[in-house]
């Protein structure tokens, strides 16, 4: 186990929602990255949070946000649900900006848009 | 856009047998390399990680070469065992370890017993 947590484990909603999904990073981590990953593809970069500020996006529209709280955790939020949003979302955990630690991922939340 | 790719998209290997998982990459810049095993229904699990100045790293079971002349990277599993199926990711950043993971779409190994 990887000590990154997330919740919920699966989530529904309509088009339309908003949802906000969890992740706890792993002791002693301070950067949170989050990823998507659509069923048979590989995850995708959606952004990264280092000490509480947005550190790289990747190429998702302004409806995907995040927040990093001061004990690390991290929200990832997406408004005005679309159908290609149904997805697993993972967000992985790292030590020190510019350090040696590598991305241990969470198990991620199951988003079904429908 | 730059991307990593994987030359088999299904592996299936006797158990015992040794495994070899091929990646190609086509960012020159990248300058670290990733290997994540994924089991159905949960997320990807690190197994063993190269930066560019390296060109082999071993770990237990697994070995990692990257070939920076032809952007390859490969995953060897030694002695297979049932366990070891699932889909194996490799990735790469231009960033470090802490950049932005570009992923391939992955490789299901089947072991057969």
């Amino acid at each position: 186990e990887t000590g990154v947590t997330q919740s919920p484990t699966h989530l529904i909603k309509t088009r339309g929602q908003q949802v906000t999904l969890r992740c706890s990073s792993q002791s002693g981590h301070n950067t949170v990255s989050w990823y998507q990953q659509a069923l048979g593809q590989g995850p995708q970069f959606i952004f990264q949070y280092y000490r509480e500020e947005e550190n790289g996006r990747g190429n998702f529209p302004p409806r995907f946000s995040g927040l990093q709280f001061p004990n690390y955790s991290s929200e990832l939020n997406v408004n005005a649900l679309e159908l290609d949003d149904s997805a697993l979302y993972l967000c992985a955990s790292s030590g020190t900006l510019g350090g040696l630690d590598t991305q241990y991922f969470g198990p991620g939340t199951r988003l079904t848009v429908l | 856009g730059e991307s990593v790719g994987l030359h088999l998209p299904t592996l299936s290997v006797q158990e015992g047998d040794n495994s070899i998982i091929n990646c190609a990459y086509s960012n020159s810049a990248s300058d670290y390399f990733i290997w994540y095993k994924q089991e159905s229904g949960k997320g990807p699990q690190f197994i063993i990680d190269i930066r560019s100045n390296m060109d082999k790293r071993q770990g237990q079971r697994v070995t990692v070469l990257l070939n920076k002349t032809v952007k390859h990277l490969s995953l060897q599993i030694a002695a297979t065992q049932p366990g070891d199926s699932a889909v194996y990711f490799c990735a790469e950043s231009w960033g470090g370890s802490q950049g932005n993971l570009i992923f391939g779409k992955g490789t299901k190994l089947s072991v057969k017993p």
